[in-house]
């Protein structure tokens, strides 16, 4: 069973515009929610991350929504440049990591 | 501040060949280490994670094995590679609490021909 559904599976989006990737899970256990960027050849990189008793965490230009009674989850990327274009990975923890199956993002010059 | 560093970056090996991989973790001491594969457009697979040195659990059986000689030392092993085996796989650490927040390798790309 997946335990942290994420969408879309690939994206696409114009420079400038807003990215928005969106992740659920059923385990109401959960309490840490990070986000993962990752370039091709590389390891995937800590993005930024949200614990439940918050509904919302922006670091620069990029912003985790959380819906706890929803059990949802969404990275809003704004003003995308081509330099964010990457796979974004998504995760639930409770003393352990599940990972969403990620999202390939392509931001169009 | 901490680095990770694995090696090596790809690896091609004929099938029923030997395997080891290794991964150090430096600029932090009792690090949670980690080994995940992620197959090509798929998501992260945890393979085993060791809160300690001689402290192996495993995630999936499989036919890999993974060993902490030393507390910032872990190596993924395998006396013989199958094809399925192929993939990329990453190293990871953590430190502090059950969510501390995992940290990865550049991982090695490995080919089992």
């Amino acid at each position: 069973q997946q335990q942290v559904k994420q969408s879309p599976q690939s994206l696409i989006v114009q420079k400038g515009g807003i990215s928005i990737i969106n992740c659920a899970y059923e385990n109401t256990a959960f309490d840490y929610f990070p986000w993962y960027q990752q370039f091709p050849g590389k390891g995937p990189a800590l993005l930024i991350a949200i614990r439940p008793d918050v509904s919302e965490k922006k670091e620069g230009r990029f912003t985790i929504s959380f819906n706890k009674s929803a059990k949802q989850f969404s990275l809003h990327i704004m003003d995308s440049q081509p330099g964010d274009s990457a796979t974004y990975f998504c995760a639930a923890s409770f003393n352990k990591f599940y990972f969403g199956s990620g999202t390939k993002l392509n931001v169009k010059p | 501040s901490q680095t990770i560093h694995q090696w090596p970056a790809t690896l091609v090996q004929p099938v029923g060949s030997p395997l080891s991989l290794e991964c150090t973790v430096e600029g932090t001491s009792n690090p949670n280490l980690y080994w995940y594969r992620q197959a090509a457009g798929r998501g992260l697979q945890l393979l085993f994670y060791s809160v300690g040195i001689g402290q192996i659990s495993s995630e999936v059986p499989q036919n890999l094995s993974a060993s902490r000689p030393q507390d910032r030392q872990f190596i993924l092993s395998s006396k013989k590679l199958l094809l399925s085996d192929s993939g990329f796989y990453l190293c990871a650490w953590s430190v502090g609490g059950r969510n501390s927040p995992l940290h990865f390798g550049n991982g090695t790309r490995l080919t089992v021909t």
